[in-house]
């Protein structure tokens, strides 16, 4: 079946270290790729997306690229801040379901 | 406007308790979800609708009972829970079903006495 899997956290950076967390998928087809992100004690924001083969999706500095040769769509952010401790969800939507497939969740610390 | 929002925040209830979960979102969107999401864990799918219509249930309990009313709002009534119920619970929408993104809210955090 479909699934998605993310590097164990927590992940602890100091801060304008560069940020990378894997996340790799198994899927028929082509899925829909997402992250998300939680803060803490609040709901989930989205970060970015892709829907295709060698797309790129970005967002306050954090990016990622669907590869389906790898089958990974790992995130990335050149220099991390404080603000960005939280959780973050790799996800994907396979096509023509309302499934999400969420990994397991990465928890970021920032050190100032 | 991507919001989705929902009430209450919190909510702490008995386990003979009638109490309901409330979320609405103004975006037109025609797919809307019920999680849930345990401390240090993804959320898991409860409920869609689509159309207004209970598409998936992932055999929840009938101690919680989804109900949509028109496009814009979901409930989620919750009768006799467990301890073990006590999680967030989130409310998300997406335009469509199928690859869609889907917009959360920020959640309530349920306890259960």
């Amino acid at each position: 079946g479909d699934s998605v899997t993310q590097m164990e956290g927590p992940v602890t950076l100091s801060e304008e270290a560069f940020l990378t967390i894997n996340c790799t998928y198994t899927a028929t087809g082509y899925p829909s790729l997402f992250w998300y992100v939680q803060y803490p004690g609040e709901g989930l924001q989205l970060l970015l997306k892709a829907t295709k083969a060698d797309d790129k999706g970005s967002n306050k500095g954090f990016e990622a690229t669907y590869r389906k040769e790898t089958t990974s769509f790992h995130l990335e952010k050149g220099s991390v801040q404080v603000s960005d401790s939280a959780v973050y969800f790799c996800a994907l939507s396979p096509m023509g379901t309302y499934k999400y497939i969420f990994g397991t969740g990465t928890r970021l610390k920032v050190l100032a | 406007d991507t919001e989705v929002t929902q009430t209450p925040k919190h909510l702490v209830m008995g386990m003979t308790n009638k109490k309901s979960l409330k979320c609405e979102q103004h975006m037109g969107h025609r797919a809307m979800y019920w999680y849930k999401q345990k401390a240090k864990k993804p959320p898991e799918l409860m409920f869609v609708y689509s159309y207004e219509k209970l598409s998936i249930n992932e055999s929840v309990p009938s101690r919680f009972s989804p109900e949509c009313p028109n496009s814009s709002l979901l409930n989620l009534h919750l009768h006799a829970l467990q301890p073990e119920d006590s999680a967030l619970y989130l409310c998300a929408s997406s335009r469509l079903a199928g690859g869609e993104t889907q917009y959360f809210g920020p959640g309530t955090r349920l306890l259960v006495l």
